[in-house]
């Protein structure tokens, strides 16, 4: 069936370096949802990209759609404390109703 | 702060006991949504109610019963839950069903 993957699991960096996870589809994705979750917390939207090649930057987070519509990443530059937490992908499949699937997420820790 | 609000945030039950899992939303949203979360791995998706009316059910077994009174409102009835249904419950909304969603803080369910 349609997956979403996401590599890597997890990822140790040290404050101040970068840090990317990235996502693909087996399938074409009309959108490509990107969430944090910090640890104790609930799922947090981040941003979505809808345009093949699309890329948007939040400070210092850049996310970018593949031009294919069937991958994306999410760039973090200069790591710092605040970004440890947990980073899904998310993107709609459709069996039977559409729903959205989410990747199963990079576990970002960071050394201070 | 978050514009879902769940109710309770921890819940303890023996296997025999039949408790409720509640959630609001007031920002509008048609799409309602209730999730399962182990520890370390994504939101696995239950169910999804579109327009007040259940359109997804992911095979979920029937101790677990969905029910939406009205647009702004989402109940998760429970009944001789397993040990092994010991998670975290979210919640979520969206504008449509692959729209990005808006979470609650969850309920934190043990099962003795």
């Amino acid at each position: 069936g349609q997956q979403v993957m996401q590599i890597p699991q997890y990822q140790h960096v040290q404050e101040g370096e970068d840090f990317t996870t990235y996502c693909n589809s087996s399938t074409t994705l009309s959108n490509i949802q990107w969430y944090k979750q910090r640890p104790g917390g609930h799922p947090v939207f981040l941003i979505q990209l809808v345009k093949s090649g699309e890329v948007k930057k939040q400070k210092r987070l850049t996310f970018q759609f593949g031009e294919a519509k069937k991958n994306s990443s999410l760039h973090i530059t200069a790591t710092q404390t605040t970004d440890v937490g947990t980073y899904f992908c998310a993107g709609p499949i459709i069996q039977g109703a559409q729903k959205l699937v989410f990747g199963q997420g990079t576990r970002l820790t960071i050394n201070p | 702060d978050t514009e879902v609000t769940q109710t309770p945030k921890h819940l303890v039950m023996g296997m025999t006991n039949k408790k409720s899992l509640k959630c609001e939303q007031h920002m509008g949203h048609r799409a309602m949504y209730w999730y399962k979360q182990k520890a370390k791995k994504p939101p696995e998706l239950m169910f999804v109610y579109s327009y007040e009316k259940l359109s997804i059910n992911e095979s979920v077994p029937s101790r677990f019963s969905p029910e939406c009174p009205n647009s702004s409102l989402l109940n998760l009835h429970l009944h001789a839950l397993q040990p092994e249904d010991s998670a975290l419950y979210l919640c979520a909304s969206s504008q449509g069903t692959i729209q990005p969603q808006h979470f609650g803080d969850g309920t934190r369910l043990s099962i003795l």
